[in-house]
């Protein structure tokens, strides 16, 4: 049971918006730490997408944005691709577990 | 080459041993932190160790702790993951990750292809 908690699964048509929570309490997200996102594509390793909330490394697109309010934080993909398809995790840290670091759930995307 | 190579893939009965180690290239490998993050088959990602650049501070998930033990061998620029006490939810594939810092408090910002972890008798 993951610490933050992501729907299973979100989708969309190409083209269209798709948002993804990250939703997580005052131990966590709510404490300050920053939130993080990374994509994973079938059989491959994940890949950094945001960090610090709402900063995009170079090379990822900027129809992804990242963004953190309260105990929450959330990731939207806009102008949906086909190779937008895959899992998408978010990850922060956490004080009440010796300050370990945490994922979320994960959110499968699919590209109707 | 920027990349991070893992080793050590195998198969361990439960209650057993085993030791994963992640090479590092085409970084300053002590500067940053270094991280160990698993995923079950069809699963989602799960923390499981840290340490820090100078390797003096480390951290576990609560699910490892005690049984697993996180290393660097910063003249090597190698990092090692020695687990004991396998269970069968230990299998999985083990990614090492670095931390954009060297405090172990930041963002995965390059992952290793990963290596697989199988417990069974």
């Amino acid at each position: 049971q993951s610490v933050l908690t992501q729907p299973p699964s979100v989708s969309g048509a190409p083209g269209q918006a798709v948002t993804i929570s990250c939703t997580g309490s005052s131990s966590n997200i709510g404490a300050g730490y920053d939130v993080h996102w990374y994509q994973q594509l079938p059989g491959t390793a994940p890949k950094l997408l945001i960090f610090g909330n709402s900063n995009r490394p170079s090379g990822v697109p900027d129809r992804f944005s990242g963004s953190k309010s309260g105990t929450s934080a959330s990731l939207a993909i806009s102008g949906l691709q086909a190779e937008d398809e895959a899992d998408y995790y978010c990850q922060s840290y956490d004080s009440s577990l010796s300050g370990s670091g945490v994922f979320g759930s994960g959110t499968k995307v699919t590209v109707l | 080459e920027v990349q991070l190579v893992e080793s050590g893939e195998g198969l361990v009965q439960p209650g057993g041993s085993l030791r994963l180690s992640c090479a590092a290239s085409g970084f300053t490998f002590s500067s940053h932190a270094m991280h160990w993050v698993r995923q079950a088959p069809g699963k989602g990602l799960e923390y499981v160790s840290a340490i820090s650049g100078n390797g003096v501070s480390t951290y576990y998930a609560d699910s490892v702790k005690g049984r697993f033990t996180i290393s660097r061998d910063n003249s090597k620029n190698t990092l090692y993951l020695q687990m004991g006490s396998l269970r069968a939810e230990d299998m999985a594939v083990y990614y090492c990750a670095r931390d954009f810092y060297d405090s172990g408090r930041g963002y995965f910002d390059l992952w290793g292809r990963g290596t697989l972890v199988t417990v069974s008798s």
